[in-house]
């Protein structure tokens, strides 16, 4: 079974922080993904890698920045942590060729206070 | 106006009931088209593909109108398993390439 696991399932962290999330999958995928979930806004991708090292914006990268310097780890990171960046973050993985075929981690359900 | 669209429910219906949900798209270049299925509290995961000739998995059934943009997905003899929230998926990438848009999701809860 493919495996994608998150750092966290719950963090609470003031305005102004670092905050570092950190996902892993165990499938050998090539593609990472982040995204948050809102009520009413659904899933919106936040970046997502197709390899080491590379990294593309997604629909709403502002705030955020990614890293993925090992193919199994993709790292999401608020550089100084709003309120309105509370949410749902989920973590995905899928193969190279079947990107539609996306596999999430848990999330991570964020506070900032 | 959002690229994709769903009538969030919540639908109620009872055990053995047929129910039926639509999803919008506004991007005419879109090209695969998919629907998820998310558990309360846990991950999305991805329930088929939709095909402009239609697709049958079982109980479900999800048909594609490109003409008109909509995407369908029909449930057919309800169980209360399939209580669930349901996301329709669109890509402008086609299936190997690019970034999938989400809608905000269908609720759907089934009752004994």
């Amino acid at each position: 079974d493919v495996k994608v696991t998150q750092s966290s399932r719950y963090l609470v962290k003031r305005t102004g922080e670092k905050v570092f999330l950190e996902c892993v999958q165990d499938m050998d995928h090539e593609n990472m993904f982040w995204y948050r979930q809102d009520p009413g806004l659904g899933l919106r991708l936040i970046y997502f890698s197709y390899d080491v090292k590379m990294k593309e914006k997604g629909d709403i990268p502002e705030g955020y920045s990614v890293s993925r310097e090992k193919k199994e780890r993709f790292s999401l990171i608020l550089e100084s942590a709003s309120t309105n960046q509370t949410s749902m973050y989920l973590c995905a993985s899928s193969f190279l060729g079947r990107v539609y075929e996306q596999y999430f981690g848990p999330g991570t359900r964020l506070t900032v206070t | 106006r959002k690229e994709v669209e769903q009538d969030p429910g919540p639908f109620n219906v009872p055990e053995g009931a047929t129910v039926a949900f639509n999803c919008t798209y506004s991007n005419s270049a879109s090209q695969s088209f998919f629907w998820y299925r998310q558990d309360c509290r846990k991950e999305p995961k991805l329930l088929m593909s939709v095909y402009s000739s239609g697709n049958e998995d079982g109980r479900f059934t999800a048909q594609l109108n490109r003409a008109s943009q909509y995407i369908s997905l029909l449930i057919r003899d309800s169980k209360l398993s399939d209580s669930a929230t349901y996301l329709c998926v669109v890509t402008l990438g086609g299936t190997s390439y690019g970034k999938l848009t989400f809608g905000q999701g269908t609720i759907l809860t089934v009752h004994p």
